[in-house]
């Protein structure tokens, strides 16, 4: 068990340009999420796939925000033509499917910068 | 919907005493119910989880938390606090109908400052 892991754990980017995050969920754990925090608050739910079906996406904060998980494994969260407010922290967690006393486990994390 | 209050966005307090942040939480079912803590540049690990049974509810590093319905409270907990529990602390609550989802939703949290 090698823990969640988020890449990059940081990134700048000019506002306008497109950043593509990647997160790659505990080995079996078919359930994935992605969050953002801003400073200062909690995690905002953003989406969630089960395996490589995204069953929520409403939640996306723009058309500019879209994520993937194409086989069911890693995922990618993408935004495109970034915005000063898109700088925040993005989160994602994965849990193992079943009874939901399972518990969710947290990447790092990605830092983004938005200049 | 769900929703979660943290009361408090600061709580300071000297090594060794004790501790209450308190979460209180919204919500028209039954929820699930959770602590996380964030360490500085860290994701999120889970302190307890309350899903049902025992009110009273004990997790990892001395930390406690007490679920009562009647006030739609979730309250955390520790008799003695110790300067490296110095973090951001999150309450969430999840709805078990939620379709399999169990998608938690997150307070702003609550900062234990602790002071030597």
């Amino acid at each position: 068990d090698t823990g969640v892991s988020q890449n990059p754990r940081h990134k700048i980017t000019k506002r306008g340009q497109n950043v593509t995050f990647r997160c790659d969920p505990i080995s079996e754990h078919n359930r994935l999420y992605w969050y953002r925090q801003t400073l200062g608050q909690g995690p905002e739910f953003l989406t969630y796939f089960q395996n490589e079906a995204q069953l929520e996406k409403s939640r996306l904060l723009s058309d500019r925000f879209s994520a993937e998980r194409p086989k069911g494994s890693f995922s990618t969260l993408e935004i495109q033509r970034t915005e000063q407010g898109d700088s925040a922290m993005y989160l994602c967690a994965s849990r193992r499917p079943g009874h939901p006393n399972t518990e969710a486990f947290f990447g790092q994390g990605t830092r983004l910068t938005v200049v | 919907a769900q929703s979660v209050t943290q009361l408090d966005s600061q709580v300071p307090v000297f090594e060794e005493a004790p501790v209450e942040l308190r979460c209180n939480y919204s919500s028209s079912v039954s929820v699930y119910l959770f602590w996380y803590v964030q360490y500085p540049n860290q994701g999120l690990q889970l302190l307890l989880k309350y899903l049902s049974g025992s009110t009273l509810v004990k997790g990892i590093n001395g930390f406690e938390a007490e679920f009562n319905k009647s006030q739609t409270s979730f309250h955390l907990r520790k008799p003695s606090v110790h300067i490296s529990d110095t973090a951001e602390y999150f309450c969430a609550v999840s709805d078990p109908q939620g379709g399999g989802s169990y998608i938690p939703t997150f307070g702003r949290g609550t900062s234990l400052i602790v002071h030597p």
